[in-house]
């Protein structure tokens, strides 16, 4: 138990559904990451919040759309995903500053599979 | 472009010692992370250097040489639950995680 929780933990969509994964971090942490991890790749960061406001995006595709309502939640919102898109989307949080050391600290990870 | 470098898979003797390499080229360095995932869970977190040499934990070990962009996480005893993913991560100039894709361990009796 790492003190960042996430749900579901597996997920099977319709390229035309619309759902989300929830993220929740209990460690008083003031960033949150989203990641995703396809099988034999590196970790691909997909969007930082820092004191809840966004500062990284890495060129995500629309489909994917982040919200960030507090410190301590994280949600990632999938609309009209494609079959490439099935992977592990894993959540994290860390204490941010510059200069810092900056330990994150992972969630247990979404399996998404898109049919 | 920013690359880090480790092995796919490994494989070692259960009670012998195994070393992962990683190599790095990133763009600025503020230390290098190595992260241990099991499968179907959460990386959790191993070690972190800025300087160089060995830091030493209990069984695990990770060494660092900035000049030679490279570490290693060495693993003694090893033990049947050390059968795990090793992922070694770097943080750049604007302290992000650039990570490699892992080194899938497999421990036999």
């Amino acid at each position: 138990e790492t003190g960042v929780t996430q749900t579901p933990r597996h997920l099977v969509m319709g390229m035309t559904n619309k759902k989300s994964l929830k993220c929740e971090q209990h460690l008083g942490h003031n960033a949150m990451y989203w990641y995703k991890q396809s099988a034999k790749k590196p970790l691909e960061l997909m969007f930082v919040y820092s004191l809840e406001e966004r500062v990284e995006n890495n060129s995500v595709p629309s489909r994917f759309s982040p919200e960030c309502p507090n410190s301590s939640h994280l949600f990632l919102h999938l609309h009209t995903l494609q079959p490439e898109d099935s992977a592990l989307y894993l959540c994290a949080s860390s204490q941010a500053g510059t200069g810092g050391y900056n330990e994150q600290f992972f969630g247990p990870g979404t399996r998404l599979t898109v049919l | 472009g920013q690359n880090i470098d480790q092995p796919t898979e490994m494989t070692a003797t259960e009670g012998a010692i195994v070393q992962i390499n990683c190599t790095y080229q990133t763009s600025g360095f503020n230390g290098l992370f190595w992260y241990q995932q099991h499968a179907g869970e959460a990386p959790t977190f191993l070690s972190y250097n800025v300087l160089d040499g060995l830091e030493e934990k209990g069984r695990f070990s990770s060494f660092l040489s900035r000049s030679k962009g490279y570490s290693y996480l060495l693993l003694k005893e090893l033990q049947m639950k050390d059968s795990a993913s090793y992922l070694c991560a770097v943080m750049d100039s604007n302290y992000q995680l650039i990570w490699g894709a892992g080194t899938k361990l497999i421990i036999k009796p």
